[in-house]
Order: structure tokens, then C-alpha cells, then sequence
């Protein structure tokens, strides 16, 4: 099993949905949870950053963490087109701060 | 400031050959990270690198090896190539050691025929 889990998806919206993409973990070790975007041919640009359980927002995304079920989730409102990619979760654990673990990533697709 | 730049962007090599990878991180950024991004198995963690010394190890074979100079420019190696190690090669260069983030760079696509 590995130690992060996401849908690969691909997920399919029309403009303007609220997407929500997940993550679960099994290493209750880790502390520090990230998305990042891909788009075709590209590196993985960071999104959002996290350390602690909750919410947080940034424009048009929310990520959210629960570390009681093991579970982080980003949310896109009014999704665009340009939103079409992929989109990473990761995750470290405190004093392995620069090994990041993620997850298989999910494919979204909005279309016009 | 410019981002994390990689050479060459794309790479075709045949089995049994070596190649090196060149990464650049973002100026002032003393840590650089590789990664191995294939369909089946994501984003890997190879190794990282501060101070010329590699600090962490991903679960990759020693065929796969790197390091990194006094500028922190970093370069990987992989010899004896093997059909498996198609892939896109990453690069991810943060600040210190424990930064809160890393940043990628477009990466190198190799291709074993």
C-alpha cells in the first residue's frame, strides 16, 4: 500500500464547478501537506501549503487538512479552463522536511 | 528572479549507456532535490543534496548517483540504463535544509530505447 493515496481520475467539470481533489495518507508522521499544479510538459508549480488542520485559503482555492482521518482535500471555485491540469498532493514528516512524498496525482479537465 | 533550469530538456539514450543531468536551482538556494516522475509509479524521491553532500536517499538503485558543487549547481548520473528509467528527471531547489517549500524545474525527459 502506499503511504499516500489520490485518484488519478481523469476528472471532468464545466467552468465555473467547485472541484474537489483528495488525499489520504497512512504515515501519521507526517506534518506538512502541499498541492501542487502540473501542466503538460511542465514542472510541478507549488499551489497551497500547509502545516496544521483546518482550512486555508488563496484566491479561488481552499486547502483543507483533517489529521484525524488522514485526509487533505483542495477545493477550486468558479474553475476556469486554465485550471485544466494536474494537480499533486505531498507531504513530509518534521525532520524529513526535504523528502517529499506524493501522491500519484489527478488529471482535471474544465471545460469552456 | 529566474526559476530552476535543467539541461538538457530532452534526452534519448539507448540500453547499457550512462547520461548526466544538469540542475541549476533558483540563485541564493543552498538544497536541490531529485525526483523520477513516470505514469505508473508518480513522483519518487532520488536524493538531495546541501553543502556538496548528498543528505537523504530515495530507495533507488546505485546506478543512480549525483552530487552537487560549490554553486550549488547539481548533476545525476545514471549509468548501465535500463528500459525502466524512461521517465521525466526533476529538479527541486529550496533555500536551506527543512525549508518549507521546493520549487521544480521544467524537467529532462529521457527516453531508453
Amino acid at each position: 500500500q502506499k503511504e499516500v493515496e489520490q485518484d488519478p481520475g481523469p476528472l471532468s467539470v464545466p467552468e465555473g464547478a467547485i472541484v474537489s481533489l483528495n488525499c489520504t495518507y497512512s504515515n501519521s508522521a507526517f506534518q506538512y501537506f502541499m498541492w501542487y499544479r502540473q501542466y503538460s510538459r511542465k514542472g510541478p508549480e507549488l499551489l497551497m501549503y500547509t502545516y496544521s488542520s483546518g482550512n486555508k485559503e488563496d484566491g479561488r482555492f481552499t486547502a483543507q487538512v483533517d489529521k484525524s482521518s488522514k485526509y487533505i482535500s483542495l477545493f477550486i471555485r468558479d474553475s476556469q479552463p486554465s485550471d485544466s491540469a494536474t494537480y499533486l498532493c505531498a507531504m513530509t514528516a518534521p525532520l524529513n522536511t526535504d523528502k517529499l512524498i506524493f501522491g500519484t496525482g489527478t488529471r482535471l479537465q474544465v471545460f469552456p | 528572479k529566474a526559476g530552476v533550469t535543467q539541461t538538457p530538456r530532452y534526452l534519448i539514450k539507448t540500453r547499457g549507456q550512462q547520461v548526466t543531468l544538469s540542475c541549476s536551482p533558483i540563485s541564493g538556494h543552498r538544497s536541490v532535490s531529485w525526483y523520477q516522475q513516470t505514469p505508473g509509479q508518480g513522483l519518487q524521491f532520488l536524493f538531495e543534496y546541501f553543502s556538496e553532500t548528498q543528505r537523504n536517499k530515495g530507495n533507488f538503485p546505485g546506478r543512480f548517483s549525483g552530487r552537487q558543487f560549490s554553486n550549488s549547481r547539481s548533476e545525476m548520473n545514471v549509468s548501465t540504463l535500463e528500459l525502466g528509467d524512461s521517465a521525466l528527471y526533476l529538479c527541486a531547489s529550496s533555500p536551506d535544509r527543512g525549508s518549507d517549500t521546493q520549487y521544480f524545474g521544467p524537467g529532462t525527459r529521457l527516453t531508453v530505447l
